[in-house]
């Protein structure tokens, strides 16, 4: 079956931009998480959704970055105003359920800010 | 937070070789995963392993929960094992069901 899907693939901005990045999980996932990886800080987790439940927003890193999941499926990252620092790949995973379930990720959106 | 580390950071091999690649973690977990991520950058499940051994081809993994580490092998390397191998894990408890990742081995398989 169809696995994560993620646009776009990459994303080059001006500085003071706002981009919106977008993920759709596997067909069945309840869960959804965003992560980012980037050369200083490695995988880091930025939010979660669960059904829904409020989601888990402990992870994002200022009150520039929202998260949305529409209908219990897809998602939206939106980075307002963005900074050099937020360049990054950021990466969808959805899975089955909350806890103990096997994530699987999408292939990353390529953001870079100029 | 859970802290989890891997080792060696970087390993080069010729092709055929066998490798064992190490992940520590600082606290019980709920799920361990191993991935490989690929020139492209994308992240390939290739066990999830919480506890006890599994098998998949030339790779296989052991999960000593009790010990708090895995162990990852590949046997008869290929030049298409290249890449980096990350280890993540859900801790036990806590209501967030995120994985935190070790910082990864960078594999390099020489023909």
């Amino acid at each position: 079956g169809a696995g994560v899907s993620q646009s776009p693939s990459n994303k080059v901005t001006e500085k003071g931009k706002d981009v919106e990045l977008r993920c759709d999980p596997i067909s069945g996932h309840t869960a959804l998480y965003w992560y980012r990886q980037s050369l200083g800080q490695g995988l880091e987790f930025l939010i979660y959704f669960q059904g829904n439940s409020a989601p888990d927003k402990s992870g994002l890193p200022s009150d520039r970055f929202s998260a949305e999941r529409t209908g219990g499926s897809v998602s939206t990252l939106t980075i307002q105003r963005t900074q050099q620092e937020d360049s990054a790949v950021y990466l969808c995973a959805s899975s089955l359920g909350p806890r103990s379930y096997e994530q699987y990720f999408g292939p990353g959106t390529r953001l870079t800010v100029t | 937070g859970i802290q989890v580390e891997q080792s060696p950071p970087d390993l080069i091999l010729q092709e055929g070789a066998n490798s064992t690649l190490r992940c520590n973690f600082s606290d019980s977990v709920n799920n361990l995963q191993w991935f490989h991520q690929n020139p492209w950058g994308q992240l390939i499940n290739l066990f999830y392993i919480p506890s006890g051994t599994k098998q998949n081809g030339r790779l296989s993994a052991t999960t000593v929960a009790t010990e708090r580490y895995s162990l990852l092998y590949i046997s008869s390397s290929q030049t298409t094992d290249s890449g980096v191998y990350f280890c993540a894990v859900e801790p036990s408890g806590g209501s967030n069901y995120k994985l935190t990742f070790g910082k990864g081995t960078l594999l390099t398989v020489n023909p």
